[in-house]
């Protein structure tokens, strides 16, 4: 199982784009790599999932190199509700979530 | 398109004492997880099925936890005797395809032992 380190928490302002980075070097040939946020008292929500290079939906965009030892998920605008713990998980088949990023938005 | 269901949303219980957790997942999902979320923690995953089946349930606590899928939709969790330490949030969550690429999560259910 490809274990994944992302920082432990971070802080931005409104309408700042936040970057988080999310290290997973032992990736296997078949994970892709997937995000989760999650709010209080919530389950965690899908967010997006790549392979390689760029993926973009109308949330976030995913950034991940050549050599897939590493991702970063963008938050184009944060804004306060975005608030939340982000999870990166590496995956093909048994799931293993990671402490997450507690990003906070201040106003 | 109904989401992920989980009964009952709280419960609380003494020490030794047994309680079960029901979850309905998103019709036509084939694959169904249970998760254990302690307070300040990532989701651990307990179980994890796929229709009938166990994929993997090597972070199951055997002795005190168990956990059935019948017919394939509908999953039980059981936890006979409850100890302190099981005191969490506990989430299922179900995905389309056999991977577990994107999963729909249900909002949990918080178990307080006493």
């Amino acid at each position: 199982l490809a274990k994944t380190t992302q920082p432990i928490s971070m802080d931005s302002y409104e309408g700042q784009e936040v970057n988080i980075t999310c290290s997973h070097n032992n990736i296997a040939t078949n994970d892709y790599i997937t995000w989760y946020q999650q709010f209080p008292s919530q389950g965690p929500r899908f967010i997006i999932q790549g392979y390689k290079t760029k993926v973009t939906n109308e949330v976030a965009s995913l950034f991940i190199p050549a050599d897939r030892k590493s991702s970063t998920l963008s938050l184009p605008r944060v804004s306060l509700s975005d608030t939340a713990v982000y999870y990166c998980l590496v995956v093909s088949y048994i799931p293993t979530f990671g402490r997450g990023t507690s990003l906070i938005v201040h106003p | 398109e109904a989401g992920v269901a989980q009964s009952p949303r709280y419960k609380i219980i003494e020490k030794r004492q047994s309680v079960a957790f029901w979850c309905n997942p998103i019709s036509g999902h084939a694959t169904l997880y249970w998760y254990q979320q302690i307070l300040g923690q990532g989701p651990k995953l307990l179980i994890q099925f796929q229709n009938n089946g166990v994929v993997d349930d090597s972070q199951l606590p055997k002795d005190r936890f168990s956990a059935e899928r019948l017919k394939g939709v509908d999953s039980t969790l059981k936890i006979q005797p409850a100890k302190l330490e099981d005191s969490a949030v506990y989430l299922c969550a179900s995905s389309q395809g056999t991977a577990a690429y994107e999963q729909y999560f249900g909002p949990g259910t918080r178990l307080t032992v006493t």
